[in-house]
């Protein structure tokens, strides 16, 4: 079945690192993606691995995919004020560009 | 180059009426998604469309439909609205098998 599942919340010190886990349930995941949705906007595409992969770092993200146990998680480094955000985790199947996305994982920066 | 146009942004309609919201994807990309997203269920899977054809549909009723044209822009269609159809409806699009999927910026909805 289809199932992506995130932590509700996360609340970090300017500065410090954030990561955020997902874990999903299908293992024809052909592709996994990091969306930030900020509020009254739509999705913003972060970054995605493709599923043969173990890591991908893009500037201050770092994505890592643990296969086996289908846990995907994003390391924000040195994070910032305007981070704060809902982060979407969500996979996409083979052949097809339907997205499957986690509940989303509310990310709050405090000074 | 243009992103995701979703239009229009905001609409308020009663229930039993109907709606129409358009999606003019990226130039050049041909697939199309649509997603509804709530407070309670998150976001889900609406329909996907590639050339013309719908390739996959979500667990929805019949009242929500969509369409593509032969310039892969989209629409969607929802009659007889109910209270429960107020979420933000988000547009993707991608270029057939490529990596990334594009949104645009949303219409919401608001059925009173």
């Amino acid at each position: 079945g289809e199932d992506v599942e995130q932590s509700l919340f996360l609340s970090v010190r300017e500065g410090d690192s954030s990561v955020i886990n997902c874990t999903y349930t299908d293992s024809s995941s052909t592709y996994l993606y990091w969306y930030k949705q900020e509020p009254g906007a739509g999705l913003q595409l972060l970054t995605y691995i493709f599923s043969n992969m173990d890591m991908k770092q893009d500037q201050r993200l770092t994505v890592l995919l643990n296969k086996k146990d289908k846990h995907l998680s994003l390391r924000i480094a040195d994070t910032q004020t305007g981070d704060s955000a809902i982060y979407f985790c969500a996979e996409k199947s083979y052949n097809t560009d339907k997205l499957i996305f986690g509940t989303g994982t509310r990310l709050q920066v405090f000074p | 180059k243009a992103g995701v146009t979703q239009t229009p942004r905001y609409l308020i309609k009663t229930r039993g009426q109907q709606v129409t919201l358009s999606c003019s994807p990226i130039s050049g990309h041909r697939s199309v998604s649509w997603y509804q997203q709530t407070p309670g269920q998150g976001l889900q899977f609406l329909f996907e469309y590639f050339s013309e054809t719908q390739r996959n549909k979500g667990n929805f009723p019949g009242r929500f439909s969509g369409r593509q044209f032969s310039n892969s822009r989209s629409e969607m269609n929802v009659s007889t609205l109910e209270l429960g159809d107020s979420a933000l409806y988000l547009c993707a699009s991608s270029q057939q098998g490529a990596d990334e999927a594009f949104f645009g910026q949303g219409t919401r909805l608001t059925v009173v």
